[in-house]
């Protein structure tokens, strides 16, 4: 079995600021760790993905994510928050492959504010 | 990347009556596409994984009779929810598996499905 807590369903930052948002994953084999992106309306874009290769993987709009085995995260993070990365955000697992079951998060609403 | 385009994005329906959803492919075949079911605050939910040609394999505790899912062609793929009751009101989402030139696998989304039984 697998699962994905996300810490936070709702997360404000400053625009400029540091952005962290917290994924922790269970899984009883080596994972696959994603994060998804939703605006709204929208369906998920993918923004990163762990696939047991390097351990920090960068995705797209300047975020980046580092799986720490010892501590069973998979952290989203972001230097500097800009007002257009208000958004849910979703972490998820797969065990099976790069696209196969998803296992999801619970998600984390960032908010941007000036 | 590629694009997966869903209709309607949302829905009103009496209970009692069935409701269909699309999810199509619109520039490339997907072989697999997956139907997820979002209640508010909680996580997406995989409900069924949906092969072209062939039954589709539903997730424990998701009724096959109640959700219809049908994989006719390798650009669609439908959603039936049949005699649709308040309960069953929630976001519903699909998405379809690509498989890229490096032989890796993508999941593309489409923009889901809001469907409100009153």
């Amino acid at each position: 079995a697998q699962s994905v807590t996300q810490l936070g369903s709702h997360v404000s930052v400053s625009e400029g600021a540091l952005v962290l948002l917290r994924c922790n994953y269970s899984s009883s084999v080596p994972p696959y760790l994603f994060w998804y992106v939703q605006y709204p309306n929208q369906g998920l874009q993918l923004l990163l993905k762990y696939t047991s290769a390097a351990t920090l993987v960068k995705g797209i709009n300047g975020f980046e994510a580092e799986f720490k085995k010892s501590e069973t995260s998979f952290h989203l993070t972001k230097p500097s928050a800009h007002m257009s990365d208000a958004a849910e955000y979703f972490c998820a697992v797969s065990h099976t492959g790069t696209a196969s079951k998803l296992t999801f998060g619970t998600g984390t609403r960032l908010q941007v504010t000036l | 990347g590629a694009v997966v385009s869903q209709h309607p994005s949302w829905v009103i329906c009496k209970s009692g009556t069935s409701v269909k959803i699309e999810c199509r492919s619109l520039d490339f075949q997907a072989t697999t596409m997956f139907w997820y079911r979002q209640f508010p605050k909680q996580s997406l939910m995989l409900m069924a994984t949906s092969n072209e040609g062939s039954k589709a394999t539903y997730e424990q505790g998701v009724e096959k009779d109640k959700f219809l899912i049908n994989h006719a062609s390798l650009t669609l793929s439908t959603l039936t929810v049949t005699s649709a009751h308040p309960e069953d009101s929630s976001f519903y989402i699909c998405s379809a598996r690509v498989r890229s030139g490096t032989g890796d696998t993508e999941a593309f989304f489409g923009q889901g499905t809001r469907l409100t039984v009153v």
